[in-house]
């Protein structure tokens, strides 16, 4: 079945400044790829997805870029403010079996003011 | 937004009783699923649904059961709970097809002491 990996675990960034998470994945049949933000005591929230016959989406401060080839897909987010402190998820879905998603372990992260 | 509703968002229970969660969407969705997630965690699928009458085990092996009666309504039960059992579980639903977003509830913590 799929795996996919996240890092950091743990991300402190200052205010202002830009961050970004990797994950990779190892399911080549992979081909829908969200990212989720968990805010404390609530459920995960989609907040930008990126399909497998697209290299890159961005949406205001946030952008996704995908490697097919290397199999890794990043998060980034611009000009970091204290809202965006939370647990961000990314996570991969293949074609068959429950069709639900493999979540990475999750990367915390932490806006410095 | 998301209109997926869970209940009850809290629960402390005794070792051995039998509890339900409720989990109901208003999107007319054929697909939803369960995840656990412990605190801090990644997500795992212990059940899913392709439509009504349709209920599959997901990765994560689980002792509780689930149904599927009405498209809106998947309900997750536990027969006995024990301590071991102490996570929180979050509910969501997708459209049938393939590489459709999914969508969580705001999850039901669950503490059985």
């Amino acid at each position: 079945g799929e795996n996919v990996e996240q890092h950091p675990s743990t991300l402190s960034v200052q205010e202002g400044d830009s961050a970004v998470i990797k994950c990779t994945y190892s399911d080549s049949a992979s081909n829908y790829f969200p990212w989720y933000k968990q805010e404390l005591g609530k459920g995960p929230q989609l907040i930008i997805d990126i399909r497998s016959n697209v290299g890159e989406k961005k949406d205001q401060r946030i952008a996704v870029t995908l490697n097919k080839t290397a199999k890794h897909f990043s998060l980034h987010i611009t000009e970091t403010q204290p809202e965006d402190s939370a647990v961000y998820f990314c996570a991969a879905r293949s074609g068959g079996g429950a069709d639900g998603l493999t979540f990475g372990k999750g990367t915390h992260l932490i806006i410095q003011p | 937004e998301a209109d997926i509703y869970q209940t009850p968002r809290y629960l402390v229970i005794g070792t051995g009783k039998k509890i339900t969660l409720e989990c109901s969407q208003t999107m007319g969705h054929d697909k939803m699923y369960w995840y656990q997630q412990d605190p801090g965690m990644e997500l795992h699928l212990i059940h899913y649904s392709y439509g009504v009458n349709s209920t599959e085990k997901g990765d994560l092996s689980s002792e509780s059961t689930v149904s599927r009666i009405r498209t809106e309504h998947f309900p997750l039960t536990l027969e006995s709970a024990r301590p071991s059992h102490t996570s929180q579980y979050l509910c969501a639903s997708s459209e049938l097809r393939t590489g459709n977003t999914i969508y969580f509830g705001e999850g039901s913590w669950l503490t059985v002491v």
